[in-house]
């Protein structure tokens, strides 16, 4: 069975302070590993996508890299608007139509000035 | 491009009563999926269509869930009849091939 696991549930940094979120996976045949970020009220906001093994993708203070068995979100002298529930997903299983994703439960991230 | 519609935004019921969450999925998307959170279990998977025919409703907790899509502009979660433990967000969420999903704002759901 697919699953997925974030660690640590919450995080508290000092503005600048940069930190990694972990997410550790389980999947017969990754077809993609996906990095959201959600805020209090909304709906997931995307950010990555991963798909193979030393892959890495960067937006702004934030950058996604992925290995065999767990991706990390490396946050980089973080700002008080970096504060939010970061969630990670696999989409697995034999290619064709299906598109699913399986979400970890996230980490919430506060980032304090 | 106006994103993924969900209304109600909050729905507030009473126990035995019907609930029904809409949502209008981004225009040229193909697939459509219901997750539902909480704090417990975090987004949970209910179902999924692809080109408005359900692939996979494994994740439906129960027969009072149903789920329909009736053209590729507009689907329904119906709830009947509500519980207390269907309190949750509700989220409708559309995708095309290799994309990733893009989530609506969810609905509120609390039933009392």
């Amino acid at each position: 069975e697919d699953q997925v696991t974030q660690s640590p549930e919450a995080l508290r940094l000092q503005e600048g302070e940069s930190s990694s979120l972990n997410c550790s996976y389980t999947v017969s045949g990754l077809r993609g590993l996906f990095w959201y970020r959600q805020d209090p009220g909304k709906g997931p906001e995307f950010l990555f996508t991963l798909y193979s093994a030393g892959e890495e993708k960067e937006k702004e203070r934030l950058k996604a890299t992925l290995t065999k068995k767990e991706s990390f979100l490396h946050i980089t002298a973080p700002k008080p608007e970096d504060s939010a529930t970061y969630l990670c997903a696999v989409r697995g299983g034999p290619g064709g139509a299906t598109n699913k994703l399986i979400f970890g439960t996230g980490t919430l991230l506060a980032v304090q000035p | 491009d106006a994103g993924v519609i969900q209304s109600p935004r909050h729905e507030v019921t009473e126990m035995g009563q019907e609930v029904t969450l809409r949502c209008k999925p981004i225009s040229g998307h193909n697939s459509l999926f219901w997750y539902r959170q909480t704090m417990m279990r975090g987004l949970e998977l209910l179902i999924y269509f692809n080109n408005n025919v359900p692939i996979d409703d494994s994740g439906m907790p129960e027969d009072r869930f149903s789920a329909k899509m009736p053209n590729a502009s507009f689907s329904t979660l119906k709830i009947q009849p509500s519980e207390p433990r269907d309190s949750a967000v509700y989220f409708c969420a559309s995708s095309s091939p290799g994309s990733p999903l893009h989530f609506g704002n969810g609905t509120r759901l609390t039933v009392t």
